[in-house]
Formats: C-alpha cells, structure tokens, sequence
C-alpha cells in the first residue's frame, strides 16, 4: 500500500542552524502538507502546497519557514535559523485533492514524522 | 475558529473492555469530524470521519463514533480493545463548507491496554 515517507525519522540541531525536512509524498496526490507537534500539544497545521505553491498557511509559518518540491517526488520543510521553541514532531501529509469539491472530503495520509530537537 | 477539546490525556483500559473516548468541538456551525490514531513510530491513520447523514459513524478496526450536535460531541467507541489498540488518539474538525479544509486537532488521548 503506498505511504507517505519523512527523513529522517530524528534530527537534531543547534539554535540557529538550518534544517530540511524530508517527505516523499504518495506519488498521484497533488496536496502536501506540513503539520508539527510540540510535546505534549496539539498536532498543528503549518502549511499547504499545491501546484508549486503555497496554497495555505498557519500563523505558525513565518519567514523562517519555506516549502520546496525541488523534483518529481520530494517535498521539503525548511527552516531557516532554528530556535528552541522549534522542537516538535514535523508531520508531511498528502492528499488527492484538497477536499474543496462538492464531492466527499479527501483524506490526507500521514507520514510517520520527524522528531526535530533544538539545542 | 473551530476547536476541539479531547478531556482525557491517558486512558487505561484492560483488554477486552470497552473503551470510549471523548471528544468535544467548538464550531458555529456542523463541521466534517475525524478521529485519528497514531501507533508508535507510525503516521496519523485515518479511524473514521463524519460528514452528514447517519451519526453513527463505522471505521477501521472495529471503531466507532456517534455525533451528538446537542452535546458538540463525537465519542469514539470499540466494544472490546484489544492489546495492538494501545496508541494516540485524535479527534479532528474541519469546517463543511468554503474556506479552508484543514483539520484542527485535539490533544490526543493516549491509549494504554492492559493484558
């Protein structure tokens, strides 16, 4: 069955580095996602893309934060300089379409995550 | 804003048992309702999701969840858990129409099975 991929499964940083977060999408859908989840809260949305561009996105998203699908199959979570507070479980999701339709909500798959720690 | 509130942060259950577990959402009007789980090391999987119709709402792995507007509730429910059922929990709402369909999560609600 296809899934969603992320590498890598940890990573860990010093403040102020960049790091790239890595998913594999499944290979027909059109939407990507990004959500985090900081320990112990709430999985929150980050981010939407579509068509090689951002279709959506949280306050949480600000300058520090970039998406890319830099080929046919890798979809990438930038952030630029990182912070403590940065520290969360990044989850990728993709879906068919956004669900926008009069047809039924399409589902968005998750990966397994990534475990970002911030030192 | 839509919110979801799950009460329980941990529930413990014996294999075998029933298990029901809370979800409540704030919305001004029916939204589309989800119930999540995440297995360890594994990526949220979709259990169910409510858009209209029956409120009684048949997923995977034997789960079920009933809306009850009146209460802004969705509970999920298993009539006997089995040991492999130990995981995260999330409830999720996204709004039915215009606008955005980005799910807003609870907390979670973590599942611990005892044999």
């Amino acid at each position: 069955e296809p899934e969603v991929t992320q590498t890598p499964s940890h990573q860990v940083t010093q403040m102020g580095q960049e790091v790239i977060l890595r998913c594999v999408p499944i290979s027909n859908h059109l939407y990507f996602y990004w959500y985090r989840q900081i320990l112990g809260q709430k999985v929150e949305f980050l981010v939407s893309f579509y068509n090689n561009e951002i279709s959506e996105k949280s306050e949480i998203f600000d300058d520090q934060f970039s998406v890319e699908r830099p080929d046919g199959s890798n979809f990438t979570l930038k952030i630029r300089s990182t912070k403590l507070e940065d520290s969360a479980m990044y989850f990728c999701a993709s879906s068919v379409t956004s669900g926008s339709q009069q047809s039924t909500y399409n589902e968005q798959f998750f990966g397994p995550g990534t475990r970002l720690t911030v030192l | 804003a839509q919110s979801v509130t799950q009460p329980d942060i941990h529930i413990t259950v014996s294999e075998g048992a029933s298990l029901e577990l809370r979800c409540n959402y704030s919305y001004g009007a029916t939204p589309y309702l989800f119930w999540y789980v995440q297995s360890p090391g594994q990526g949220l999987q979709l259990l169910l999701k409510y858009f209209s119709g029956d409120t009684l709402v048949q997923g995977i792995k034997g789960f079920e969840a009933e809306f009850k507007r009146s209460q802004s509730s969705f509970n999920l429910r298993k009539p006997s858990v089995h040991w492999s059922d130990a995981a995260e929990y999330f409830c999720a709402v996204a709004p039915a129409s215009g606008g955005s369909y980005i799910p807003t999560f609870g907390r979670g609600t973590s599942l611990i099975v005892h044999p």
